[in-house]
């Protein structure tokens, strides 16, 4: 089945820097690439997805990468405030089923 | 639109007890799935229905779990007989039939056994 690594675990970054953080996938059937961020006792909602057939992403202040042929795909915050303080996760899914295979989560801190 | 409803919220239960989780998907979704979240680590999908049928419950351990999903709507998962380490927060989300489709997911039942 698919395995999705994701790195780092914890990021502290300062109001205003950008925030990068970074997943591979083990399946070469992903396509599609959804980043989901959960406040702390609240559901995961998706902020922004990717398909395999673009290699980026922008949604305002948020953007998302993806190399196929390396099999990683990363998110990218930009003017970082307090409120995006939360755990982001990757996942991947298969066009076989759309599975749902998440990472292990990073926890971002904003500081202000 | 409405979104996923999940009851209860919060359960307490000894182990060797046995529990149920009740899901309610977003009305038109086919695809429901069970996810077990763990204190610091990513959702692990447990299970996912299309309508009635199972679609992939190979990490569902199914010695102690089990899901149904009889007519197509409504979901409930159960554990029979729960140990400490399924402790955890369970999740269930809902999605249109097809690949690439996003994912709702509710609030989620926070389980402690003890």
């Amino acid at each position: 089945g698919e395995n999705v690594e994701q790195h780092p675990s914890t990021l502290s970054v300062q109001e205003g820097d950008s925030a990068v953080i970074k997943c591979t996938y083990s399946d070469s059937a992903s396509n599609y690439f959804p980043w989901y961020k959960q406040e702390l006792g609240k559901r995961p909602q998706l902020i922004i997805d990717i398909r395999s057939n673009v290699g980026e992403k922008k949604d305002q202040r948020i953007a998302v990468t993806l190399n196929k042929t390396a099999k990683h795909f990363s998110l990218h915050i930009t003017e970082t405030q307090p409120e995006d303080s939360a755990v982001y996760f990757c996942a991947a899914s298969s066009n076989t089923g759309n599975q749902f295979y998440f990472g292990t989560g990073t926890s971002l801190t904003v500081i202000p | 639109e409405a979104g996923v409803a999940q009851s209860p919220r919060y359960k307490i239960i000894e182990k060797r007890q046995s529990v149920a989780f009740w899901c309610n998907p977003i009305s038109g979704h086919a695809t429901l799935y069970w996810y077990q979240q763990i204190l610091g680590q990513g959702p692990k999908l447990l299970i996912q229905f299309q309508n009635n049928g199972v679609v992939d419950d190979s990490q569902l351990p199914k010695d102690r779990f089990s899901a149904e999903r009889l007519k197509g709507v409504d979901s409930t998962l159960k554990i029979q007989p729960a140990k400490l380490e399924d402790s955890a927060v369970y999740l269930c989300a809902s999605s249109w039939v097809g690949v690439g489709t996003e994912a709702f997911f509710g609030q989620g039942t926070r389980l402690t056994v003890v």
